[in-house]
């Protein structure tokens, strides 16, 4: 079974500040790991995923994460945070186990982001 | 804009209500996920549709079912409405199975129905 954790439900930042949003994932199988950002009263749209390859993914609105898989984790950043990425995050996972999951995502409680001026 | 519709965007009705809740996946892609967000559940993948039939289930209720037409469109019926069931019901829709392509997990998601149960 695949979960994920997301470290601390509110985070506070001044504009301008370093963004961290902390993702752990337990997997049994090699995860495919995602960062998908809701606005209000909208849907989903996804920032970054991993799957094979660089560890290090680079997203939208620039923001990055870091797949470590000795800590089972999945954190995303940005240098400099801007107003406009208030909004409330999501880490997901997913496999493909050879016919059981079919990509669904586990997601994690989401983290809500808020930016002071 | 995501490509995926859903309708209606807001719907309000009463305990022991029946509704049906309708999405229209992206141009091309044949998958079809339904999630449920909750405040106290947070998002939950509840069902998913490829190319007509039901392929992975999740923690669905069985008051609530979902089809996907030949179209490709989906629909997800909710009876024997309750308070709990009030909620975000989100679609999203990929190209395909996940598979070694990494674009196959990609899902994109509609902008939700919200149901409110009185």
């Amino acid at each position: 079974a695949q979960s994920v954790t997301q470290l601390g439900s509110h985070v506070s930042v001044s504009e301008g500040a370093l963004v961290l949003l902390r993702c752990n994932y337990s997997s049994s199988v090699p995860p495919y790991l995602f960062w998908y950002v809701q606005y209000p009263n909208q849907g989903l749209q996804l920032l970054l995923k991993y799957t094979t390859g660089a560890t290090l993914v680079k997203g939208i609105n620039g923001f990055e994460a870091e797949f470590k898989k000795s800590e089972t984790s999945f954190h995303l950043t940005k240098p400099s945070a801007h107003m406009s990425d208030a909004a409330e995050y999501f880490c997901a996972v997913s496999y493909n186990a050879g016919g059981t999951s079919y990509g669904k995502l586990t997601f994690g409680q989401g983290t809500i982001l808020t930016v002071h001026p | 804009d995501s490509g995926v519709t859903q309708t209606p965007k807001h719907l309000i009705t009463a305990t022991g209500q029946r509704v049906t809740l309708r999405c229209s996946p992206r141009s091309g892609d044949l998958s079809v996920y339904w999630y449920q967000q909750s405040l106290d559940q947070g998002l939950q993948f509840l069902i998913q549709y490829y190319n007509g039939e039901e392929r992975a289930k999740g923690n669905i209720l069985e008051r609530f079912s979902a089809q996907q037409f030949p179209d490709l469109h989906s629909e997800l019926n909710l009876s024997s409405l309750e308070l709990g069931d009030s909620a975000l019901y989100f679609c999203a829709s990929s190209v395909g199975l996940a598979g070694a392509s990494s674009s196959y997990n990609e899902q994109f998601f509609g902008p939700g129905t919200r149901l409110t149960v009185l």
